[in-house]
């Protein structure tokens, strides 16, 4: 199976702060990797595919970048709404597998 | 409007099954593969599987082979994962989601079904 690690676990920041979150994979998934955002209580949502390509309806300010093994989501200029947990997860091959998370907290 | 509608809060005893339930509207649900997610209480998620709806095919995760089946009915626009001999650990929010198209991406989610399993 293909583990993904993520990286950090948790983050404290500030609205108007720009965020980043990194993403390893075990072994080259090309740009197989999707970003999704989860609110307590609530389904993932997603907001990335195809390692940059931004889901409709997703906001701007949200970005991501990398292939083969190490991507990046960037949250540019963080809102209120924007402090959840994030998820990366590979569609490279089966089973697929999801990062552990990252919580983003309000500092 | 696109939409996933999951079955309710299910309660089991250790060794039961459960099935869970995903009815799709707004869009032609044999176009789409559907995958089922667990999400343990305050851990991360987990893929369990995916059908594709229109040949009825499956795959799943290893970890579940042999417990997991999943189904559809074309007729009501409805898939459908049942997990066997459960136990403790199978307590979790299963989620239905439907597959992007592109890359494998779940771009729409059912609310979750909550499954408690306990003696």
């Amino acid at each position: 199976d293909i583990q993904m690690t993520q990286s950090p676990s948790s983050l404290s920041a500030s609205v108007g702060d720009r965020v980043t979150i990194t993403c390893r994979a075990s072994q080259s998934i090309t740009s197989y990797l999707n970003w999704y955002q989860q609110k307590p209580g609530k389904a993932p949502k997603l907001l990335i595919y195809a390692a940059f390509n931004l889901q409709s309806g997703v906001p701007s300010r949200f970005s991501g970048s990398g292939s083969g093994t190490d991507f990046t989501l960037t949250i540019r200029s963080l809102q209120p709404e924007d402090f959840a947990s994030y998820y990366c997860q590979q569609s490279h091959s089966t089973p697929y597998t999801f990062g552990q998370g990252t919580k983003l907290e309000i500092k | 409007q696109v939409q996933l509608v999951q079955s309710e809060t299910e309660m089991k005893k250790p060794g039961a099954s459960v099935r869970v339930s995903c009815k799709a509207s707004g869009y032609t649900f044999t176009d789409y593969y559907m995958h089922w997610v667990r999400q343990a209480p305050g851990q991360g998620l987990e893929w369990m599987g995916r059908i594709n709806p229109n040949s009825g095919g499956t795959d799943s995760a290893q970890k579940f082979q042999g417990r997991v089946t999943m189904t559809r009915d074309t007729s009501i626009s409805t898939a459908y994962m049942e997990l066997s001999r459960l136990r403790s650990d199978d307590t979790a929010v299963y989620y239905c989601a439907r597959d992007h198209g592109s890359h494998d991406a779940f771009d729409m989610w059912g609310q979750g079904t909550m499954v408690t399993v306990s003696s």
